[in-house]
């Protein structure tokens, strides 16, 4: 079974741009979360989706948005692109997200910004 | 507000030797979950063993082992027989579900970085 997929695994933008960033989950998942990892900050959550629709969210800004499709993959954007979104950004399914069950995680996709 | 406090930046440990990792929490709900994720250099993070609140027993998954304690908010993580694999990360997390026990957000540490020495 495939695991979590994410895409791509590095990006390079500029300030004032806006990203998109891609999660496919483990087959069969339909819960989706999505986390930023900083040095300073460590692992903030910023959203999780499960059946197309946002369950839960986190104390970010609204340039951060995402969504899901009805394949269960999500994207997640970011608009207007600040020096402080560089980040590894990760993805997490579990099939239904019941706490019963544990995020399986992808190996994240690396945002620098210039 | 649940925050989670691991105190312990750095750590290093012989191959073959038992080391332990601190995690400390604060919350005032009952019913909460606690984990310890491994990130390797390779940077997928992946569950080394999860607690339940309610069940008074300490986790075990092969060589790793936590010491729950409820009450003093204390959740280490002692890793027996050290492997060179071992290399990584460690973050501490804690989880609210909610009233349907759903997943709610991981509240993470900031992380124990582990290194086994041969």
């Amino acid at each position: 079974k495939a695991g979590v997929t994410q895409t791509p695994r590095y990006l390079i933008k500029t300030r004032g741009q806006q990203v998109t960033l891609s999660c496919s989950p483990i087959s069969g998942h339909r819960s989706v979360s999505w986390y930023q990892q900083t040095p300073g900050q460590g692992l903030q959550f910023l959203f999780e989706y499960f059946s197309e629709t946002q369950r839960n969210k986190g104390n970010f800004p609204g340039r951060f948005s995402g969504r899901q499709f009805s394949n269960s993959r999500s994207e997640m954007n970011v608009s207007t692109l600040e020096l402080g979104d560089s980040a590894l950004y990760l993805c997490a399914s579990s099939a239904q997200g019941n706490s019963n069950q544990p995020q399986h995680f992808g190996d994240g996709t690396r945002l620098s910004i210039l | 507000a649940q925050t989670v406090t691991q105190s312990q930046p750095e750590m290093s440990v012989q191959e073959a030797e038992t080391v332990t990792l601190s995690c400390t929490y604060d919350t005032s709900e009952n019913n909460y979950y606690l984990f310890w994720y491994k990130q390797p250099p390779s940077r997928q993070m992946i569950l080394v063993i999860r607690q339940e609140a309610y069940k008074q027993q300490n986790a075990t998954e092969n060589r790793f082992s936590v010491n729950f304690q409820k009450a003093a908010k204390s959740f280490s993580l002692k890793i027996s027989d050290s492997q060179l694999g071992d290399t990584a990360m460690y973050f501490c997390a804690f989880m609210k579900p909610d009233e349907a026990g759903n997943n709610r957000k991981l509240i993470w540490g900031l992380g124990t970085s582990l290194a086994v020495n041969p």
